[in-house]
């Protein structure tokens, strides 16, 4: 079964600077795709970004950009130029690609906390 | 507006009386979810349907029940609410077969407080 870390509970950061949430998973699994979502208070559960695992490239959107390493099994979240309104709960997602209904659960990490100081 | 929509948004119920937690989505998705969100431990899926009349168990089932019987609803259905059911819960659904993006779209979710 897929395993997704999140080992940092909280971070913070100051508004404007640059802050990486990290992320690590086990898999068997060659080709899956991962996922940040992002949580406010609001509890509405919103897409940040995807990545698709056979693809080299990092993925991008915006301020936000991951770091994905697959031979290290590491998935992190880089957010530049943070603002007020990223604060938030961060989750770290795993998905595989295969066909099937288990395969198209996902696996969550246990969140990270994002405080963004003013 | 394409949207997963769940009622109700909040509930306080007793232990024992039996809940219904509605879910419906307007974009003819097939598969659709039931997770729920625990403190230091993310979201955990509850259920699944793939479509119609199409369910299964997903990591955390037990005490729940849920039913497809139309394409668009998927209520989570709680017989004998237990303390330990007192969970943030989200209703989930993705266009699985239609379309590969893989991105599924979450409700708003339901805070469920048993007493």
């Amino acid at each position: 079964a897929q395993t997704v870390t999140q080992s940092q509970p909280e971070m913070s950061v100051q508004e404007a600077e640059t802050v990486t949430l990290s992320c690590t998973y086990d898999t068997s699994e060659s080709d899956y795709y991962l996922f940040w979502y992002k949580q406010p208070p609001s509890r509405q559960m919103i897409l940040v970004i995807r990545q698709e695992a056979y693809k080299q490239q990092n993925a991008t959107e915006n301020r936000f950009s991951v770091n994905f390493q697959k031979a290290a099994k590491s998935f992190s979240l880089k957010i530049s130029d943070s603002q007020l309104g990223d604060a938030a709960m961060y989750f770290c997602a795993y998905r595989s690609p295969y066909s099937g209904g288990s395969n198209y659960k996902l696996t969550f990490g246990k969140g990270t906390l994002l405080t963004v100081n003013p | 507006e394409a949207q997963v929509t769940q009622n109700p948004r909040y509930l306080i119920t007793v232990t024992g009386k039996k809940l219904t937690v509605t879910c419906s989505q307007n974009m003819n998705h097939e598969y659709m979810s039931w997770y729920r969100q625990d403190p230091g431990l993310g979201l955990r899926q509850i259920y699944y349907s793939m479509n119609v009349e199409v369910t299964d168990k997903g990591d955390v089932p037990e005490g729940y029940k849920v039913s497809r019987k139309e394409k668009r609803n998927f209520p989570l259905i709680l017989e004998s609410p237990s303390p330990n059911q007192t969970s943030l819960y989200f209703c989930a659904s993705s266009p699985e077969g239609v379309s590969r993006s893989y991105e599924q779209y979450f409700g708003p979710g339901t805070r469920l407080t048993v007493t």
